[in-house]
C-alpha cells in the first residue's frame, strides 16, 4: 500500500556537505512537491515538479535545488548545507489538475545538520 | 499572498470531549481547504476538506465548518478518543495543490 516513499527516515551530515533526499512514488503522478517543516512554522514549499525535468521554485528555495530525471523520483537537493537547514523535510505527490484530491505524503527525511 | 492563521497551537482535552481548531485566511480568492492529521513519526493525511461552495461538511466525528465572509473556518472533533491525539494542520488554496498554504499547526492531545 505504500504510495510515497523517501530514503532515509533520519539524517546526521556536516556543515558544506552535499546532501542529497530521495522521494519515490508509486501512483504515476506528475506532480511532486517537497516541503519542510518547522514548529511554529507549519509546513513550508521548497520546490515542485510538475513534470519529468520540470522544476518551479516554491517559497523557500534558497539554498536548495532538485533533480527529476524520471517520473516517480523526485530528489531534494542541499548544495551545502548549514545548521539552519536541520529541519523534518516531507515529500508529497498529488494528482494533477485535480484540486480537492488527496496529496499523499512520505513519512518523512529528520534532517540534522551539524 | 495567502496567510493562514491557525489556533490554538496546542489544545488538551479529555476522551469524550469536543475539540475545535480555528484558521483564517486572508485571500479571498481561496476557494479549497483541506485538514491534514499528522501522527507521530508519519506524514500529514487528508481527513477532511470543504470547498467554497459549501459551508459545512461532515464525516463521522469530524466536521468542517466555512465562513467566506468571515474568511475563516473551522475543524470540530466529536466524542474525542486517545487515538484523536496528533498535529493538525488546516491549509487554503486559489490553484490547486501547488498553491497550498498552511497553517502552523494544532497539537492536539486527548487524554483517557
Amino acid at each position: 500500500d505504500v504510495k510515497v516513499t523517501q530514503s532515509s527516515r533520519y539524517l546526521v551530515k556536516r556543515t558544506g556537505e552535499k546532501v542529497f533526499l530521495e522521494c519515490v512514488q508509486d501512483m504515476d503522478h506528475e506532480n511532486m512537491f517537497w516541503y519542510r517543516q518547522d514548529p511554529g512554522l507549519g509546513l513550508r514549499l521548497i520546490y515542485f515538479s510538475y513534470d519529468v525535468k520540470m522544476k518551479e521554485k516554491g517559497d523557500i528555495p534558497e539554498g536548495y535545488s532538485v533533480s527529476r530525471e524520471k517520473k516517480e523520483r523526485f530528489s531534494l537537493i542541499l548544495e551545502s548545507a548549514s545548521t539552519n537547514q536541520t529541519s523534518m523535510y516531507l515529500c508529497a505527490s498529488p494528482p494533477a489538475n485535480k484540486v480537492g484530491t488527496e496529496a499523499f505524503f512520505g513519512q518523512g527525511t529528520r534532517l540534522t545538520v551539524v | 499572498g495567502e496567510n493562514v492563521e491557525q489556533h490554538p497551537s496546542t489544545l488538551s482535552v479529555q476522551e469524550g470531549d469536543s475539540a475545535v481548531i480555528k484558521c483564517t485566511y486572508s485571500d479571498s480568492a481561496s476557494n479549497y481547504f483541506p485538514w491534514y492529521k499528522q501522527e507521530l513519526g508519519k506524514g500529514p493525511q487528508l481527513i477532511i476538506d470543504i470547498r467554497s461552495n459549501v459551508g459545512e461538511k461532515k464525516d463521522q466525528r469530524i466536521a468542517v465548518t466555512l465562513n467566506k465572509t468571515a474568511k475563516h473556518f473551522s475543524l470540530h472533533i466529536t466524542e474525542t478518543q486517545p487515538e484523536d491525539s496528533a498535529v493538525y494542520f488546516c491549509a487554503a488554496s486559489s490553484k490547486g495543490f501547488q498553491k497550498l498554504v498552511f497553517g502552523t499547526g494544532t497539537r492536539l492531545l486527548v487524554s483517557p
